[in-house]
């Protein structure tokens, strides 16, 4: 079973447009949610992160948003740039019962800024 | 500061060969993770260790595969006996503690022919 889904395969935006990524989850003990960017041939890197006593973390262009209650969770970049071009992962963990704190990975979502 | 390492960076085997890969945490990670991805797929959880200490595996991991974290510093994964299946990206990540971050190496790309 998926517990975390990304459906939008792929995403395009325009230069300097918002880009909005989303992710759903079906677990209710995942209190921790990151999202990653890989590009190809590398390991992820590590984007920006949101522990559910929250529902907003921002960094620089980078937010992240939580509704808990609908079990969703979205990534926004603003102003896109065509660096942002990769493939982004949204992932959770089940920090607070969990001793391993295993992530649960989305199948990713390719993100394509055009010039 | 140096980020999590691995080598190598690429494996071509044939089916039936042994191979074994190496991860080197952030220095003072103790906790170690293995993941594995494949094509159009997002990273699954393989197994993890606290320390020295393996405390999860992941049915994905059949009996084939061993992980060994000796000292709690550098781990190793080994794949006896590779199956075309195997090919994949394996991915090792390290943090310090629970509600860190996971920080990921470059991953060893293996291709099983």
């Amino acid at each position: 079973d998926q517990q975390v889904k990304q459906n939008s395969p792929s995403l395009s935006v325009q230069e300097g447009r918002i880009s909005i990524l989303n992710c759903d989850y079906t677990n209710s003990m995942f209190d921790y949610f990151l999202w990653y960017k890989k590009y190809p041939a590398e390991g992820p890197t590590f984007l920006i992160s949101i522990s559910s006593i929250k529902d907003k973390n921002e960094d620089g262009r980078f937010t992240v948003f939580l509704n808990k209650s609908a079990k969703h969770l979205s990534l926004h970049i603003v102003p896109s740039q065509p660096g942002d071009s990769a493939v982004y992962f949204c992932a959770a963990s089940d920090e607070g019962s969990s001793n391993t704190g295993k992530l649960i990975f989305g199948q990713g979502t390719t993100l394509q800024v055009k010039p | 500061d140096t980020g999590v390492s691995q080598n190598p960076r690429h494996k071509i085997t044939k089916r039936g060969q042994n191979v074994t890969f190496r991860c080197d945490p952030i220095s003072e990670h103790n906790r170690l993770y293995w993941y594995r991805q494949t094509l159009g797929q997002g990273p699954e959880f393989l197994t993890y260790f606290q320390n020295e200490a393996q405390l999860e595996k992941s049915r994905l991991l059949s009996d084939r595969f061993s992980a060994e974290r000796p000292k709690g510093s550098f781990s190793t994964l080994e794949i006896q006996r590779t199956e075309q299946g195997d090919s994949a990206m394996y991915l090792c990540a390290s943090r310090r503690g629970l509600g860190d971050t996971q920080y990921f190496g470059p991953g060893t790309r293996l291709t099983v022919l």
